[in-house]
């Protein structure tokens, strides 16, 4: 199987901060990842789709990049809504798996 | 609106069992792959099974297979999980997830339905 790997598993960050969040898969896995956001005791919402498409309704301060084993999340100005835990996750393969996720906190 | 809801989650003993159920509307349910996600108390995100279109294919996480099976009815419009044999470390939120055309990311989960397995 396909493992992913988070860093930071937390982060401190304080609003109007750049924020970078790198996720590393174990094999190439071309542009197949996606990044969600999650809110306590809410269902993850899709930001990222196909390494560096922005979903429909997400605010353009969030951003992706790369491809092959490495990938970044990236916030230009964080927002207090922005406050959460992200999860990337790959599917170039059918059995999906998700990074362990970065919990995003207020400094 | 596009719209899944789960059910069927609930308190159970160690080695029992439940089936827990997902409606789908707002979309062309039978056109799309649908998924399992859970994530146990504190914890990350982990995707426990896939079902193609057509209920042709199915698949798994290595950990649960065996004991889990995902079906679903397109002309219900809804899509179960069936969990047995349960385990304290198959507590946890069981959320119901729309694969993206392709199959793609997840783009439209559920709410969620808790499941606690304790004596």
């Amino acid at each position: 199987d396909i493992q992913m790997t988070q860093s930071p598993s937390t982060l401190s960050a304080s609003v109007g901060d750049r924020v970078t969040i790198t996720c590393r898969a174990s094999q190439s896995i071309s542009i197949w990842l996606a990044w969600y956001q999650q809110k306590p005791g809410k269902a993850p919402n899709l930001l990222i789709y196909k390494a560096s498409s922005l979903e429909n309704g997400v605010p353009s301060r969030f951003s992706g990049s790369g491809s092959g084993t490495e990938f970044t999340l990236t916030i230009s100005s964080l927002q207090p809504d922005d406050f959460a835990t992200y999860y990337c996750q790959q599917y170039n393969s059918y059995s999906r798996t998700f990074g362990q996720g970065t919990r995003v906190e207020i400094k | 609106e596009v719209q899944l809801m789960e059910s069927g989650g609930g308190l159970v003993q160690p080695g029992g069992s439940l089936r827990l159920s997902c409606a789908a509307s707002g979309f062309t349910f039978s056109s799309y792959w649908m998924s399992w996600v859970r994530q146990a108390p504190g914890k990350g995100l982990e995707w426990v099974a896939s079902i193609k279109e057509d209920g042709g294919e199915k698949y798994y996480v290595d950990s649960v297979k065996g004991r889990l099976t995902i079906s679903r009815d397109n002309a219900e419009n809804s899509l179960f999980l069936q969990v047995s044999i349960l385990r304290a470390e198959d507590t946890a939120v069981y959320y119901c997830a729309r694969l993206r055309v392709g199959p793609g990311a997840f783009d439209i989960w559920g709410r969620g339905t808790m499941v606690t397995v304790s004596s």
